[in-house]
């Protein structure tokens, strides 16, 4: 099993929804958790940064995190077809390396 | 503007032949990392380095290695050894999550 999983889709959505990406991970010790939005070709960019439990809004994303359930999600509201990328999970424990999800595909119609 | 560089962003290898990919920060950041994507299997860590003079092997280093003389580089040399070498490599420099370059795409000619 891996320490991350991730849905690789592809997930396809109308302009204007909310899309709602999502991780689970098996490492309790897992503290800092971050999404990254990677365009064709291109390197990952840091979307969002949290650490520990909770929500963390920027914009028009929103994380959220559950250490109970070792869940994490993203969220997009008013998405837009230049959200369309592939989404990456990522989460590390206290100074170790960061473990990635192998990312999920999203498509925005318009 | 703070960032890393990566060069060439196309690279051609023939059979038997090492090449090496550059990798360049003006972050300050202490950690580098290389890695390597493939279709489908997300990012895997190559290698590491912590500090200058000092790297860590990752978890796919076989027919990989690098090099930490300065802060600001860490290129990543692919051997002979490495047996599928077609991929998309990206470096990265760590502060509060990753900073990533655009990457080279490496293929096997």
């Amino acid at each position: 099993q891996k320490e991350v999983e991730q849905d690789p889709g592809p997930l396809s959505v109308p302009e204007g929804a909310i899309v709602s990406l999502n991780c689970t991970y098996s490492n309790s010790a897992f503290q800092y958790f971050m999404w990254y939005r990677q365009y064709s070709r291109k390197g990952p960019e840091l979307l969002m940064y949290t650490y520990s439990s909770g929500n963390k809004e920027d914009g028009r994303f929103t994380a959220q995190v559950d250490k109970s359930s070792k869940y994490i999600s993203l969220f997009i509201r008013d998405s837009q077809p230049s959200d369309s990328a592939t989404y990456l999970c990522a989460m590390s424990a206290r100074a170790s390396k960061i473990i990635f999800g192998s990312g999920t595909r999203l498509s925005i119609r318009p | 503007d703070g960032g890393i560089t990566q060069s060439p962003k196309y690279l051609f290898r023939k059979e038997g032949q090492n090449v090496t990919l550059s990798c360049e920060q003006n972050l300050n950041h202490d950690a580098m990392y290389w890695y390597r994507q493939d279709p489908g299997q997300g990012l895997r860590l190559i290698y590491y380095s912590q500090i200058v003079n000092d790297f860590q092997k990752g978890d796919i280093a076989e027919g990989y290695s690098v090099s930490r003389e300065k802060k600001e580089s860490f290129p990543l040399t692919v051997t002979s050894a490495q047996k599928n070498p077609t991929a998309f490599y990206l470096c990265a420099s760590n502060s509060y999550g990753y900073t990533f370059g655009s990457g080279t795409r490496l293929t096997v000619v």
